[in-house]
């Protein structure tokens, strides 16, 4: 099946580092990769959907110089927290669809100091 | 506004019961449908697809989907404790991400 493979799994940085995340689609290409933040005991909540060689379209409420994501190829698609301060610490996970379903990454969990 | 729903829970049943876990769609041109499993602290991962009326099953999970009422759910056989997770409904609208649900919190007591 799709393997979607995210790094680091967990990040633990003092306030105002960049941390960059990066999601790959293993065994297929995907045009499309999704980003999500999830607090604890809270729903999934989609940031950003990020398309290969062009601009990443954000959420309502998502800072675009905040989380600035890049998608230069048809596999990798990287998430930079920039300026990180210990409110943006959380779970961050990326998906991928062609198709069908989407297909997870494991996830980042960010903890900022 | 396109909106999937589900009861949050918790649902607890005993081990060995059947789980049956809801959830209801609101644009009828929806044609996929998914359940994914979230253990706590961990991603979501896919247990079923369906896309046509009726059932589907697999090992212990049938997925049920009835597209005049708006709605699909998932029945777990045989409970176990390692079953205890929230499971999320997710609707396929197009050429989008997925609509999520917010999950049912499912839990199964030994």
């Amino acid at each position: 099946g799709a393997v979607v493979s995210q790094h680091p799994s967990w990040v633990i940085c003092k306030s105002g580092t960049s941390v960059k995340i990066e999601c790959r689609s293993l065994d297929f290409q995907a045009t499309t990769m999704f980003w999500y933040r999830q607090f604890p005991k809270q729903s999934l909540m989609l940031m950003a959907t990020s398309n290969e060689g062009s601009k990443a379209t954000y959420e309502q409420g998502v800072e675009k110089d905040k989380f600035l994501i890049n998608h230069a190829s048809l596999t990798l698609s990287t998430l930079t927290v920039t300026s990180a301060h210990p409110e943006d610490s959380s779970f961050y996970i990326c998906s991928a669809r062609v198709t069908g379903p989407q297909h997870f990454g494991d996830g980042t969990r960010l903890s900022i100091l | 506004q396109k909106e999937v729903e589900q009861n949050s829970g918790p649902l607890s049943v005993p081990e060995g019961a059947i789980a049956s876990l809801n959830c209801t769609y609101s644009d009828r041109v929806s044609q996929s449908f998914f359940w994914y499993r979230q253990y706590s602290g961990k991603s979501p991962e896919l247990i079923m697809s369906i896309y046509s009326n009726g059932d589907k099953e697999d090992g212990r999970f049938t997925a049920q989907l009835n597209k005049a009422s708006q709605y699909v759910s998932l029945l777990i056989r045989d409970s176990q404790p390692s079953d205890s997770a929230t499971y999320l409904c997710a609707v396929d609208l197009g050429n989008t991400p997925l609509v999520f649900g917010k999950g049912t919190r499912l839990s199964v007591i030994a």
